[in-house]
């Protein structure tokens, strides 16, 4: 167990609509992550939050947003949800005093969503 | 931006025998260097890491090596056994921030 929660475990939804994926990182980590592992992209960044602000900016859809709550959690919202979207997503927390990265990233066990 | 490419894309040896698993990055701005096992529908697994200026790094049976002239990393695991079977992931940092992952490596250990 890293120590970094996500909900739900699963998610199945249809194409065209809206869902948010929830996000608590280890205790004491200011910096998240979102990741997207899908079959043919493997694992890509998405984007990083750092004590409540957007840190760095992957491969991330205009039809996605993000944002970090001043309890540190974070929610990663998907909307217009196409069949392409069907992914893990997978959040992770980082040790980093700064924001800056260059340190260890734990993974959350990850939100399975389905889109059909 | 970064891109990290990772050899071989799947990996078969038997038991007690070593296996690499080698990496490269663009970017020379890179710092930081981890490697991660993945489980069929589980979460990547930090295993070992190794920044920039150290060269070598060693945990029991796992080591990585950083070329940072050549821009490559390997991962090298001794005396394989069967539950070293994963999906190994290579990342690298650059500008320090996010994870850039390669495509990973399917490793199967044989008894």
């Amino acid at each position: 167990d890293s120590g970094v929660t996500q909900t739900p475990k699963h998610l199945i939804t249809a194409t065209g609509q809206r869902v948010t994926l929830r996000c608590s990182p280890r205790s004491g980590d200011l910096s998240v992550y979102w990741y997207q592992q899908s079959l043919d992209q493997g694992l890509q960044f998405l984007i990083q939050y750092y004590n409540g602000e957007e840190r760095a900016k992957g491969n991330i859809l205009e039809r996605f947003s993000a944002q970090q709550f001043p309890d540190l959690h974070s929610e990663l919202n998907l909307s217009s949800l196409e069949l392409g979207d069907s992914a893990l997503y997978f959040c992770a927390s980082s040790t980093s005093r700064t924001g800056t990265g260059g340190d260890e990233q734990y993974f959350g066990p990850g939100t399975r969503l389905t889109v059909t | 931006g970064e891109n990290v490419e990772q050899h071989p894309s799947t990996l078969s040896v038997q038991e007690g025998d070593s296996a690499v698993i080698k990496c490269t990055y663009s970017d020379s701005a890179s710092n930081y260097f981890p490697w991660y096992k993945q489980e069929l529908g589980k979460r990547p697994q930090l295993i070992i890491d190794i920044r920039s200026n150290v060269g070598e790094k060693k945990d029991q049976r796992i080591a990585v090596t950083l070329n940072k002239t050549a821009k490559h990393f390997s991962l090298h695991i001794t005396e394989t056994q069967p539950e070293d079977s994963a999906v190994y992931f290579c990342a690298a940092t650059p500008g320090g921030t996010a994870l850039i992952f390669g495509k990973g490596t399917t490793l199967s250990v044989s008894s």
